[in-house]
C-alpha cells in the first residue's frame, strides 16, 4: 500500500514564510501533488513534481527528493487567504490512471 | 467553462434508507474519479471511470456502494441502506488524458456532497 504523511495542523504569521512536509511510501512513484482545500470547498491544484528538484510558482513552491520519499511546499509572504488545508497525493505507478493516493491534509493557520 | 459540479449539496438522510449522489464533469473529460472525505481523513479513493466503463472499482467499500456513469458525462454514486459511517463529503474530480498535453492527468474536483446518516 502507500502511506502518505503530513502533519496535522501548522500555524504561522502574515508575511512569514511556512515549509509543509510530506513523507511517502510507495511501491512505484509516479509523481507527486499539492492541493490547497478552503474550508467547505473543493481542492484545487497547486504543484506537480515527479523529477527531483524545485518547481517555483509565484508565492508557492514545492520540492521532491524521491530517494527520500520526501516532498515539501514551501509558501512564501503569508497572507491570511492561505489558511487552508493543504494536501499530499501520489500517483502510483502500478495503480489505476490518475488514481490518487493522499495524505490527511495539514491544517494551516495564518494569524495576523 | 463550467468546472465539476455535484448535486445536491448537502444531504441529510435516514439510517436504511438509499441515496443518489450526482457529479457533472468538466465537459470533454473522459476520466471521472470518486473520493470520500471523512473527518480528520484524508480522501479516499473509491471508483474510476474511464468514459462509462470503470476498470477500478477497488476503493468501494462495500456492495452497498455502486456507481454508474452514462454518455461519458454525468455519474451517479448510490449508496444502499446507508449507515452512520457513510457519513462523509464524497468529491467527484475529473480529467482530460492528455488531450491538452497535460501529462500529469491534473484532476479537477466538484465542491463535494455533504452526506449525513442520522
Amino acid at each position: 500500500g502507500q502511506n502518505i504523511d503530513q502533519p496535522t495542523e501548522m500555524t504561522a504569521t502574515e508575511g512569514a514564510i511556512v515549509q509543509i512536509n510530506c513523507t511517502y511510501q510507495t511501491s512505484g512513484f509516479n509523481g507527486l501533488f499539492w492541493y490547497q482545500q478552503h474550508a467547505g470547498e473543493a481542492p484545487t491544484f497547486l504543484s506537480y513534481n515527479v523529477l527531483d528538484g524545485l518547481e517555483e510558482k509565484g508565492r508557492f513552491s514545492s520540492f521532491l527528493s524521491r530517494s527520500k520519499g520526501y516532498s515539501y511546499l514551501l509558501l512564501k509572504e503569508l497572507q491570511m487567504k492561505d489558511s487552508a488545508s493543504y494536501l499530499c497525493a501520489v500517483k502510483d505507478r502500478g495503480s489505476t490512471l490518475g488514481r490518487l493516493y493522499f495524505g490527511r491534509g495539514t491544517q494551516l493557520t495564518v494569524w495576523p | 467553462g463550467a468546472g465539476v459540479s455535484q448535486s445536491p449539496s448537502n444531504k441529510v438522510t435516514e439510517k436504511g434508507k438509499d441515496v443518489e449522489l450526482r457529479c457533472d464533469p468538466i465537459s470533454g473529460h473522459t476520466a471521472l474519479y470518486w473520493y470520500r472525505q471523512s473527518l480528520g481523513q484524508g480522501l479516499e479513493f473509491l471508483i474510476y471511470f474511464q468514459g462509462n466503463s470503470a476498470p477500478d472499482k477497488s476503493g468501494l467499500p462495500s456492495d452497498r456502494f455502486s456507481a454508474e456513469r452514462t454518455g461519458g458525462s454525468v455519474s451517479t454514486l448510490t449508496i444502499q441502506r446507508t449507515q452512520q459511517e457513510d457519513s462523509a463529503v464524497y468529491l467527484c474530480a475529473s480529467s482530460s488524458l492528455g488531450t491538452s498535453g497535460n501529462s500529469y492527468n491534473e484532476q479537477f474536483f466538484g465542491p463535494g456532497t455533504r452526506l449525513t446518516v442520522l
